[in-house]
């Protein structure tokens, strides 16, 4: 079956650092999306992506980058991991079609110490 | 400046009753609205959606209403039951703009349906 995966579930780094979320989609979807997940937030825009080589920066893009090399993978790269990018990571893929809901991965929890 | 509100954090009801679900938007293109639920460590799913060309869509127990000159929307699940306990977040997007999928969330709502 199709699917949308994301690894690691879990992950503990320190300021500065720089961190990777990988995202990985089976469905062959054109669009993929990172949010970020906080108490009195909602899910919030950080980065999307229409196709291979397109990244388009969400609302809350700063200190967030990704890359897209093809269908499959929306990388998420934190430059120098900060404090305040301690949240749950959801990555999402969706058709081309705007009608098509966003199907979401299990998340990411990161912990910036 | 959230373009997507759901102003009630939480809402409690009884097994078997009825619970709505409020949501209000302030940006005026948006014409696709959807709702997605969520189990704790689990991501968002996909619930029920409707589009600004309809006032109502139902699936199952479930019914979105759209009052777009109030830009507003509610869920109402009949009859609640237990495993309807989740955080519901409501979402717009502005297709005819072309936002092409792109979705603006709320901020959730915690549902709790007492057995």
């Amino acid at each position: 079956d199709a699917e949308i995966t994301q690894s690691p579930r879990h992950k503990i780094t320190e300021t500065g650092r720089q961190v990777t979320l990988a995202c990985h989609q089976t469905w062959n979807h054109n669009n993929m999306f990172w949010y970020r997940q906080d108490l009195g937030h909602g899910l919030r825009l950080i980065h999307y992506s229409y196709g291979v080589q397109d990244t388009n920066k969400g609302e809350v893009s700063d200190g967030y980058s990704v890359s897209r090399s093809n269908t499959e993978d929306l990388p998420l790269t934190l430059e120098s991991a900060a404090s305040s990018q301690t949240s749950v990571y959801f990555c999402a893929s969706s058709e081309a079609s705007g009608l098509d809901t966003q199907y979401f991965g299990p998340g990411t929890r990161l912990t910036v110490l | 400046d959230q373009q997507v509100k759901q102003n009630s954090p939480s809402l409690s009801v009884q097994e078997g009753r009825i619970s709505i679900l409020n949501c209000d938007y302030t940006n005026s293109m948006f014409d696709y609205f959807l709702w997605y639920k969520k189990y704790p460590a689990e991501g968002p799913t996909f619930l029920i959606s409707i589009s600004s060309i309809k006032d109502k869509n139902e699936d199952g127990r479930f019914t979105v209403f759209l009052n777009k000159s109030a830009k507003h929307l509610s869920l109402h699940i009949v009859p609640s039951q237990p495993g309807d306990s989740a955080v519901y977040f409501c979402a717009a997007s502005a297709l005819l703009a072309g936002a092409n999928s792109k979705l603006t969330f709320g901020k959730g709502i915690t549902l709790s349906v007492r057995p």
